[in-house]
C-alpha cells in the first residue's frame, strides 16, 4: 500500500464549478499537509499547507485535513482555466516528504 | 531573488551510460532534496542534502546518489542507467529542513530520457 493515495482523474470541469480533489494517507506520522500545483513543463508550487486537522482558506482554495479519517481534501471555488494543472498533496513525516501521483484538472472556458 | 536552476533540461542517455544533474538553490536555502517524477510512481524522495550532508534518503539503488557543494549547490549522480530511470528528476531547495513550514521550491526539472 502506498503512503499517499490520490486520484489520477483526468478531472474536466467548466469553468466558476467547484473542485474538490482528495488524498488518503496510511501514515499516523504525518504531521503537515500540503497541496502543491504543477504546470506542464514547470516545477511544483506550494499552494497551502497545514499541520492540524481542520479547514485552511486562502482565497478562492480551502484545505481540509481530517486526521481521524486519515483523508486530505482541497477545494477550488470559481474555478478559471488558469486554474488547469495537476494538483499534488504531499505529506511530512518531519524528515521527509511523501507525494501522491497528482490529479490532473482542466477547467474549460 | 532567482528561483531554483536545474541543468540540463533535457538528456537523452542510453542503457548502461551515467548521468550527472545540477542544481543551483535559491541563494541563502542550505537545504537541497531530489525527487523522481514519473507518471506511474508520482514525486518520489531520492535525497536530501544539508550543508554538504546527506541528511535523508529515499529507498533509491546505489545508482543514485548526490552530493552538496559549500556554496549549496548541489548534483546528483545516476551511474549504469536503466530504462526504469526516465523520467522527471526535481531539485527542491529550503532555508532549512525540507518540513511543511519551510516551503520547499522546486525548479523546472530534468527530463531524462534513457533509450
Amino acid at each position: 500500500q502506498k503512503e499517499v493515495e490520490q486520484d489520477p482523474g483526468p478531472l474536466s470541469v467548466p469553468e466558476g464549478a467547484i473542485v474538490s480533489l482528495n488524498c488518503t494517507y496510511s501514515n499516523s506520522a504525518f504531521q503537515y499537509f500540503m497541496w502543491y500545483r504543477q504546470y506542464s513543463r514547470k516545477g511544483p508550487e506550494l499552494l497551502m499547507y497545514t499541520y492540524s486537522s481542520g479547514n485552511k482558506e486562502d482565497g478562492r482554495f480551502t484545505a481540509q485535513v481530517d486526521k481521524s479519517s486519515k483523508y486530505i481534501s482541497l477545494f477550488i471555488r470559481d474555478s478559471q482555466p488558469s486554474d488547469s494543472a495537476t494538483y499534488l498533496c504531499a505529506m511530512d513525516t518531519g524528515n521527509q516528504f511523501y507525494f501522491g501521483t497528482g490529479t490532473s484538472l482542466t477547467v474549460i472556458p | 531573488k532567482a528561483g531554483v536552476t536545474q541543468t540540463p533540461r533535457y538528456l537523452i542517455k542510453t542503457r548502461g551510460q551515467q548521468v550527472t544533474l545540477s542544481c543551483s538553490p535559491i541563494s541563502g536555502h542550505r537545504s537541497v532534496s531530489w525527487y523522481q517524477q514519473t507518471p506511474g510512481q508520482g514525486l518520489q524522495f531520492l535525497f536530501e542534502y544539508f550543508s554538504e550532508t546527506q541528511r535523508n534518503k529515499g529507498n533509491f539503488p546505489g545508482r543514485f546518489s548526490g552530493r552538496q557543494f559549500s556554496n549549496s549547490r548541489s548534483e546528483m549522480n545516476v551511474s549504469t542507467l536503466e530504462l526504469g530511470d526516465s523520467a522527471l528528476y526535481l531539485c527542491a531547495s529550503s532555508l532549512d529542513a525540507g518540513t511543511g513550514d519551510n516551503e520547499q521550491f522546486f525548479g523546472p526539472g530534468t527530463r531524462l530520457t534513457v533509450l
